[in-house]
């Protein structure tokens, strides 16, 4: 069964910082992967998603991931992180031979510090 | 496009009352899902249509939950007798049938916020 693990539930880092946010996937086979932000009383917006070919995929708002296929992860970096990044974000993983489900993490809170 | 809608956006009720939610996904998204997500935690997946087909149901959605998408556009989600342990957030997503890849983007909408006094 697909799982996704977020290994910090909350980071807080200065405005200008590196963000990074940490995820790990387990899959039998190569996964779809998305990360997803949520703002305060709002839906879920996808960020970025890797489906194939590059392993580096850039997104929204100067966000980028890296699958790692070795190391199983799909971690989320901005080089500089703005005030308005403070969001719940949720990495997420689908089956490839099944356009149903996503199996979300239980999400990292990211904090900016002024 | 004005994206997914959702409604209501907040309810309250009284445990062992039933409750009805209303998605309306972008026009011409073929897939239609439902999640829950309750506080902390990620979204988690309870069902999906593709047109009018209910196509996967997870096993969090016990009897007392039933969707519908009677003609392929909206959707309603009808939780019975409520209980305490379903107050949550239900979202709704919609994605478009892509011959590229089986997985094409959900687009969410803003959830609905159910507390069950």
């Amino acid at each position: 069964a697909q799982s996704v693990t977020q290994l910090g539930s909350h980071v807080s880092v200065s405005e200008g910082a590196l963000v990074l946010l940490r995820c790990n996937y387990s899959s039998s086979v190569p996964p779809y992967l998305f990360w997803y932000v949520q703002y305060p009383n709002q839906g879920l917006q996808l960020l970025l998603k890797y489906t194939t070919g590059a392993t580096l995929v850039k997104g929204i708002n100067g966000f980028e991931a890296e699958f790692k296929k070795s190391e199983t992860s799909f971690h989320l970096t901005k080089p500089s992180a703005h005030m308005s990044d403070a969001a719940e974000y949720f990495c997420a993983v689908s089956d490839r031979s099944s356009a149903s489900k996503i199996i979300f993490g239980s999400g990292t809170r990211l904090s900016i510090r002024p | 496009d004005t994206g997914v809608s959702q409604d209501p956006r907040h309810k309250i009720t009284k445990r062992g009352q039933n409750v009805t939610f209303r998605c309306d996904p972008i026009s011409e998204h073929n897939r239609l899902y439902w999640y829950r997500q309750t506080l902390g935690q990620g979204p988690e997946f309870l069902t999906y249509f593709q047109n009018e087909a209910q196509l996967e149901k997870s096993r969090l959605l016990s009897d007392r939950f039933s969707a519908e998408r009677p003609k392929g556009s909206f959707s309603t989600l009808e939780i019975q007798r409520t209980e305490q342990g379903d107050s949550a957030m239900y979202l709704c997503a919609s994605s478009p049938l892509d011959s590229t890849y089986l997985q094409e983007t959900q687009y969410f909408g803003p959830g609905t916020r159910l507390l069950v006094l």
